[in-house]
């Protein structure tokens, strides 16, 4: 059982570039999230699903996109990348929303964009 | 919105003895659940222990508990007889029942002293 797949693990972009970091769950799991982690900041809550087809902004959305066309993927699209979108991106899964059912993260993408 | 507060950005501790991270979280809302998260070097997202807040009672996880003041909003982690395995970055995460957004502290930094 994988779990939540994230790939790359490791990305260096320039100021400009497009780039989908990709997230995949096999758990059947119907929320899915992508957070950003900068130091000092703790998670922040960049876009999130409830199913496929469902998506909607959560925190800090400003310059990703997001799509859920299946339950298992929901990919992380940086139109063009920004010096200030340099950080650990988490992609987590659940079972449901709102309830004691932790979310299952993924291992990470560290993105450098100079 | 709700807010979650880690006050301490590091903590140590002597290996084998007791230390106790804290916690307070802002909200309007009755029903909600409350985590802790434990990020080792590897920076996987692990689940430590968890909390409804309609229990009275404290969740324990075998060395981990939780002293759950609910009035005071504050949700802090005790970790017992303390290992080097448990060096990692904690992070405080709440989130209300029916909601999708799970909102993290700024976490605390432990460090345990052989």
């Amino acid at each position: 059982n994988a779990g939540v797949t994230q790939t790359p693990k490791f990305q260096v972009l320039k100021t400009g570039q497009s780039m989908t970091l990709q997230c995949a769950q096999d758990m059947n799991h119907e929320y899915m999230s992508w957070y950003r982690q900068d130091p000092g900041m703790g998670l922040r809550l960049i876009h999130y699903s409830v199913g496929a087809g469902i998506t909607d902004q959560g925190e800090v959305p400003n310059g990703y996109n997001v799509s859920r066309s299946t339950t298992e993927d929901f990919p992380l699209r940086l139109l063009s990348a920004a010096p200030s979108q340099t950080s650990v991106y988490f992609c987590a899964s659940s079972v449901g929303t709102g309830n004691n059912q932790p979310q299952h993260f993924g291992d990470g993408t560290r993105l450098s964009i100079l | 919105a709700q807010t979650v507060t880690q006050s301490q950005p590091e903590m140590s501790v002597q290996e084998a003895e007791t230390v106790t991270l804290s916690c307070t979280y802002d909200t309007s809302e009755s029903d909600y659940y409350l985590f802790w998260y434990k990020q080792p070097p590897s920076r996987q997202m692990i689940l430590v222990i968890r909390q409804e807040a309609y229990k009275q009672q404290n969740a324990t996880e075998n060395r981990f508990s939780v002293n759950f003041q609910k009035a005071a909003k504050s949700f802090s982690l005790k970790i017992s007889d303390s290992q080097l395995g448990d060096a990692a970055m904690y992070f405080c995460a709440y989130i209300n029942f029916g909601n999708e957004k799970l909102t993290f502290g700024t976490g605390t930094r432990l460090t345990i002293i052989p």
